[in-house]
């Protein structure tokens, strides 16, 4: 079975700022690995996946994330916070071998202030 | 590009009343997932159908029932409603076979289930 921990379900941070969203994941075969955004009353969308390869992957809107195998962690980082970012980020878990479904963790409420 | 096609957007129900949901998948998406979220709470895994066939269960209620059809859209049918099913409903498409893993799920816009 796998799991998500999401550290913190807000977040606040100045505009501008560095972002990091913490995610912590537990499984028993190699994981894949998402972060989704989710803007209010909107569907999710999907910012990063790490599947196999290069342990920092870049996703969309300046986002990116690292595999770290020894701290099972995938935390999520943008160097400088803009207003758009505010929304909640889910990280999710998919199994080699488990047919792409999705455990997310708990989600972060992520704030920007000015 | 085309994405995931959720109806309706907004649903209102009695408690006891029925519901069906439709999705409709990108297209050459053979695989279909679905999933509940609650007030404030993340996505929690309903069910999956890979070539027509449910291919994975999770929390579905017994009052639940889900299909795919042969032009791959999917339906899900919720019976005696209570309050507790209000929630956003959402599905999900991907290619690939079952196991092969690593696809990426797209997901729908969801539908806002409300039961009063």
């Amino acid at each position: 079975a796998q799991s998500v921990t999401q550290l913190g379900s807000h977040v606040s941070v100045s505009e501008g700022a560095l972002v990091l969203l913490r995610c912590n994941y537990s499984s028993s075969v190699p994981p894949y690995l998402f972060w989704y955004v989710q803007y209010p009353n909107q569907g999710l969308q999907l910012l990063l996946k790490y599947t196999t390869g290069a342990t920092l992957v870049k996703g969309i809107n300046g986002f990116e994330a690292e595999f770290k195998k020894s701290e099972t962690s995938f935390h999520l980082t943008k160097p400088s916070a803009h207003m758009s970012d505010a929304a909640e980020y889910f990280c999710a878990v998919s199994l080699t071998g488990g047919g792409n479904k999705l455990t997310f963790g708990t989600g972060t409420q992520l704030k920007v202030e000015l | 590009a085309a994405g995931v096609i959720q109806s309706p957007r907004h649903l209102i129900k009695e408690k006891r009343e029925t519901a069906t949901l439709k999705c409709y998948p990108i297209p050459r998406h053979d695989t279909v997932y679905w999933y509940q979220q609650g007030p404030g709470q993340d996505p929690q895994f309903l069910i999956s159908f890979y070539e027509k066939m449910q291919s994975d269960k999770g929390s579905i209620p017994d009052r639940f029932s889900a299909q795919q059809f042969s032009d791959y859209h999917s339906e899900l049918n919720m019976s005696s409603l209570e309050l507790g099913d209000s929630a956003l409903y959402f599905c999900a498409s991907s290619l690939g076979a079952w196991h092969s893993g690593a696809n990426v799920l797209t997901f729908g816009a969801g539908s806002r289930l409300t039961v009063l």
